[in-house]
């Protein structure tokens, strides 16, 4: 067990451009989130997945930015008609949801987006 | 006003020295709270976890919580270099999935 991963771990573009980053879950682990954390911020709840279900969506999630976790393992996030506001740090985390508290969400090293 | 408020140091400390960190929230509906560690780079890693109010104990590390007050914190004894990072507070309504609000972060430099 490696751990949740997350590629690429940084990504420049330019504005108006779409991207796309992958989390690779704790293997087994059915639950999968993604978070955003600007400089000095704490991480900021975006979508969460229990299997292939997405299950909520926080408000900040705008028609730009769309989940997807096709098989209940990986999942992506695109982000369309890139904006400079939209730099950031991209977390996932994963969980195993055992039934019993906490359902600890371990989380990945992130994916820097710049948009110049 | 936000829901978790977290100030953001640094809080820059000797080795040794016993540090508190603290969060107040405003969702009295807030039952689970939890710290975690965040070094520079990396993403966070649960440090403690407590439910309701009270205090537990996790060798160098205690975390209270009152309710009443809307008030948690993070004590550390005999801090080490090490321990050099961003504590997150974080706290949710239910134990089963909940969305966890995070405070913003406290940076700590523990030095030698």
């Amino acid at each position: 067990d490696t751990g949740v991963s997350q590629n690429p771990r940084h990504k420049i573009t330019k504005r108006g451009q779409n991207v796309t980053f992958r989390c690779d879950p704790i293997s087994e682990h059915n639950r999968l989130y993604w978070y955003r954390q600007t400089l000095g911020q704490g991480p900021e709840f975006l979508t969460y997945f229990q299997n292939e279900a997405q299950l909520e969506k926080s408000r900040l999630l705008s028609d730009r930015f769309s989940a997807e976790r096709p098989k209940g393992s990986f999942s992506t996030l695109e982000i369309q008609r890139t904006e400079q506001g939209d730099s950031a740090m991209y977390l996932c985390a994963s969980s195993a949801a055992t039934g019993s508290w906490p359902d600890t969400q371990y989380f990945g090293p992130g994916t820097r987006l710049t948009v110049l | 006003q936000k829901e978790v408020e977290q100030d953001p140091g640094p809080l820059s400390v000797p080795e040794g020295a016993i540090v508190s960190l603290n969060c107040t929230y405003s969702n009295s509906a807030f039952q689970y709270f939890m710290w975690y560690r965040q070094y520079s780079r990396k993403g966070p890693e649960l440090l403690m976890y407590t439910y309701s109010s009270g205090n537990k104990e996790d060798g160098r590390f205690t975390a209270q919580v009152d309710k009443s007050s809307k008030y948690i914190s993070l004590f550390i004894r005999d801090s080490q270099p090490s321990d050099s990072a961003t504590y997150l507070c974080a706290m949710s309504e239910s134990g089963g999935y909940s969305t966890l609000t995070f405070g913003k972060g406290t940076m700590l430099l523990v030095s030698p």
